[in-house]
Order: C-alpha cells, then sequence, then structure tokens
C-alpha cells in the first residue's frame, strides 16, 4: 500500500533560520506531489504541486520543494521563515491509479520564535 | 468566488445515532472528496465522487457512505456511529475528477459521545 512519511513531527525554529521539512513516500510508479498548510484555526491550503518537468517547483509565500525521484523524496524549504509560518505542513502523495485519491503524511507541526 | 462549504460546522451525537454531513463545492467544480482528520490516524481518504459517481473509496467500514447531486453538492453518511467517529470531516473540491488542486472546506467537527 502507498505511504507518505513526514520525519519531523515537531520543528521550532527562530524567525529567519532555514527550513527543511522532509517527505519520503511508498509508490514505484508515477506520482503527483503536494505540500499544503494549515494556519492555526484555519482550511488547508495548498503550497505547491509538482506533476511534471522541472523537479524544483516554487510555491507561495517563497517555499520551494524538490521532487528527487530517485529517493522518493518532496522535501519542503524555505530560506528564511517567518513567525507567521508557524502552521502544520502535510506532504501529499497522489499516485496515477488513484484517480483524486490524496494520501497524506501525518503532517509537521513548525513553531517559528519571533 | 466563494470557497467550499461544510454545513453544520459542529456536531455532537451519541453512539449508535447516524449524521449526514454536507458539502458545497466550489462553483464549476465537479468533483469532491471527502478526508477523515483525526490526531491519531491523521488524514484519511473517504471517497471520490464525479459527476454523482462514486469514483473512488478509501478504507472505511460500510457505515460511510456518500453521495453527489446533479449540482455537484455532496453529502457523507455515517451510521450506527462510534466514538472512534469523532474526527474533524474534510470536503475537498477540484474542477475535474483524477488529479487536480484539491480546495478545502473547513471541515465538520463531529463529536461522538
Amino acid at each position: 500500500a502507498q505511504s507518505v512519511s513526514q520525519h519531523n513531527h515537531h520543528v521550532i525554529l527562530s524567525e529567519a533560520a532555514s527550513l527543511e521539512l522532509g517527505c519520503n513516500y511508498s509508490y514505484g510508479g508515477t506520482v503527483n506531489l503536494f505540500w499544503y498548510v494549515q494556519y492555526p484555526g484555519q482550511h488547508l491550503q495548498l503550497l505547491l504541486k509538482y506533476f511534471s518537468g522541472d523537479p524544483l517547483v516554487k510555491g507561495i509565500k517563497g517555499f520551494e520543494a524538490e521532487f528527487i525521484k530517485s529517493k522518493f523524496s518532496f522535501n519542503l524549504r524555505k530560506p528564511s521563515v517567518q513567525w507567521s509560518d508557524t502552521a502544520e505542513y502535510f506532504c501529499a502523495v497522489n499516485a496515477d491509479n488513484q484517480g483524486g485519491k490524496l494520501i497524506f503524511g501525518q503532517g509537521t507541526e513548525l513553531s517559528v520564535k519571533p | 468566488k466563494a470557497g467550499v462549504t461544510q454545513t453544520p460546522r459542529y456536531l455532537i451525537k451519541t453512539r449508535g445515532q447516524q449524521v449526514t454531513l454536507s458539502c458545497s463545492p466550489i462553483s464549476g467544480h465537479r468533483s469532491v472528496s471527502w478526508y477523515q482528520q483525526t490526531p491519531g490516524q491523521g488524514l484519511q481518504f473517504l471517497f471520490e465522487y464525479f459527476s454523482e459517481t462514486q469514483r473512488n473509496k478509501g478504507n472505511f467500514p460500510g457505515r460511510f457512505s456518500g453521495r453527489q447531486f446533479s449540482n455537484s453538492r455532496s453529502e457523507m453518511n455515517v451510521s450506527t456511529l462510534e466514538l472512534g467517529d469523532s474526527a474533524l470531516y474534510l470536503c475537498a473540491s477540484s474542477p475535474l475528477a483524477g488529479v487536480n488542486e484539491q480546495f478545502f472546506g473547513p471541515g465538520t467537527r463531529l463529536t461522538v459521545l
């Protein structure tokens, strides 16, 4: 069965620190990859997505992610975090034979100290 | 454009009861998916509907069911509620079936006592 693993459950950073959140998936076929963010009290929102093409994708609010097929990874990065980035981040995978079904990782809670 | 709306936002039920949750997708979106979010299991896929047809189903018991109407609105039903059904139920819509960006609603918080 497909699965998604996010390595860090809770990350605490100071403002201006760099961020990297890990995401690995298990599926040998073609995948589409997503990072969603849930700010406190708000809906899940899409940060960025990868369907095909350049494996380095840029999203909103300065976030980017790199798809490394050989490592089954899709890590999220931001060079300099802000207090407003405090939120829960979810990696999600859609396998090519699963229609619109998203498989989510367990989420990583990011706390940014001002 | 209005976002995905879900009603009710909060619901309290007792074991054994049944519940119906409603989701209105973004105007023009024809695909609706449902997810259950709990602290222990995270976000888990329930079903996907497109053009009133269930296209995909997650690993949930038959007590969980859903449907989609001709106007793309969707409902999900949980019968014979159990304590473990307490969760945030999220609806997501997308323009087409299959792989697309999904837009999530605020969810319905179900508490089973």
